[in-house]
């Protein structure tokens, strides 16, 4: 079974803040890493699929970065939105499991006002 | 484009009951994933299927199962119903189901067993 931890589990910060949380994962074997957002009432949307240790991604206000080799990945959005609201869910594939995701229980974000 | 439909959107059985989930993926989405989420698990993933085949399993009983038509829609089918398989069941598609393509999720079928 993949270990797959989220932290924190979750966090309320307000609106303008900037923000972070990990996922960490086995270093062994790691093909790739998903990042999803699942607003509430809604479905999980993908935001980002990382490989490269070393790799940043950035969509807008949210950018990951990844560390294959001390299996972890960092998520920042800056500048925290009310619409940033979500459970942010992380879930790195290995090789050979095919594509097969682990997802881990995810970090709770609220943004107030 | 429509995105990727599951049907039924709420679904109450009771203990022993089988259920039938359907997912219709986007079109021109070949594979089609099914992940279960329960309270305080992260999303579990239970099979993948790729032009009509299985091609991935998860670590569930027997008692899911699903299939895929020619047209990419998918079933899951869950068997003598227990009350810990009351989840969210969501569906996600992608084009080939590559490894690095990003999953496109249904809204989910809530299933309670009573």
């Amino acid at each position: 079974i993949l270990n797959v931890e989220q932290s924190p589990q979750s966090l309320h910060v307000q609106e303008g803040d900037s923000t972070n949380f990990t996922c960490s994962f086995p270093s062994s074997n790691f093909y790739a890493l998903h990042w999803y957002r699942w607003e509430t009432a809604k479905s999980p949307e993908a935001l980002f699929v990382m490989t490269l240790n070393g790799d940043e991604k950035k969509k807008g206000r949210i950018s990951a970065t990844l560390n294959t080799k001390e299996g972890y990945s960092y998520l920042y959005i800056k500048g925290s939105q009310p619409e940033d609201s979500a459970t942010y869910l992380c879930a790195p594939l290995l090789t050979g499991g095919g594509n097969k995701l682990t997802f881990g229980t995810g970090t709770q974000l609220k943004v107030e006002l | 484009k429509a995105g990727v439909t599951q049907t039924p959107r709420y679904l109450i059985k009771t203990r022993g009951q089988q259920v039938t989930l359907s997912c219709s993926p986007i079109s021109g989405h070949r594979s089609v994933s099914w992940y279960q989420q329960t309270p305080g698990q992260g999303l579990q993933f239970l099979f993948e299927y790729f032009s009509e085949t299985q091609r991935n399993k998860g670590n569930f009983p027997g008692r899911f199962s699903g299939r895929q038509f020619s047209n990419s829609r998918s079933e899951m089918n869950v068997s003598t119903l227990e009350l810990g398989d009351s989840a969210l069941y969501l569906c996600a598609s992608s084009i080939e189901g590559g490894n690095l393509e990003k999953l496109f999720f249904g809204s989910g079928t809530q299933l309670s067993v009573l």
